[in-house]
């Protein structure tokens, strides 16, 4: 069981339509987890980070956490075309202390 | 405030070579983390520093080798290159270790490393 599966995709959502991303993960100590958006030939970017459980909301981004059943997922309102990304998830293993990434969810927002 | 910044941004190599890699944090960060990312396996983690200190390591050869600097600039390292390590190497800064309370990294715009 790899530490961090996204579904690699592509998710395909037509603009306007709110775009659902998961992410489970294996450790259950993890504290700190996070998601990143990254542009084809471009480095991540650090969208979204949530420490408890529960939803957190960033403007159009809303991260969510539920610890017992260990997945975080982002949602995204209002798809817009410029959304169109791979977003990693990023989980800190309490046992290792290195951020585990995900191999990534790419998503497709159609005009 | 500038962002992580990263030396050089492309670059080619052939087999057997060295090649080092350079990294620059955003102010005030003390932690830089390496990755190596391809298509085939993602982002994999190769090693952080902080306080010019490796604090964590990820499962690569030893051909794979950092440090960092007093200012918290760093550099890594690799020996006799293979075909196999062709990759965008990301730089990401942080202003704390990752054993301390929360953690948000901050990606450089990474060095392209083809190997031929």
């Amino acid at each position: 069981q790899k530490e961090v599966e996204q579904n690699s995709g592509p998710l395909s959502v037509p603009e306007g339509a709110i775009a659902s991303l998961n992410c489970t993960y294996s450790d259950r100590g993890s504290q700190s987890f996070f998601w990143y958006r990254q542009y084809s030939g471009k480095s991540p970017e650090l969208i979204m980070f949530i420490y408890s459980n529960g939803d957190k909301e960033d403007g159009r981004f809303t991260a969510q956490l539920n610890k017992a059943s260990q997945y975080v997922s982002l949602l995204i309102r209002d798809s817009q075309p410029s959304d169109s990304a791979t977003y990693l998830c990023a989980v800190l293993s309490s046992n290792t202390g290195k951020l585990i990434f995900g191999q990534g969810t790419t998503l497709q927002v159609k005009p | 405030k500038a962002g992580v910044t990263q030396t050089p941004r492309y670059l080619i190599k052939t087999r057997g070579q060295q090649v080092t890699l350079s990294c620059s944090p955003i102010s005030g960060h003390r932690s830089v983390s390496w990755y190596q990312q391809t298509p085939g396996q993602g982002l994999q983690f190769l090693f952080e520093y902080f306080s010019e200190t490796q604090r964590n390591k990820g499962n690569f050869p030893g051909r794979f080798s950092g440090r960092q600097f007093s200012n918290s600039r760093s550099e890594m390292n690799v020996s006799t290159l293979e075909l196999g390590d062709s990759a965008l190497y990301l730089c990401a800064s942080s202003p704390r270790w990752t054993q301390v309370g929360s953690y948000e990294q901050y990606f450089g715009p990474g060095t392209r490393l083809t190997v031929t």
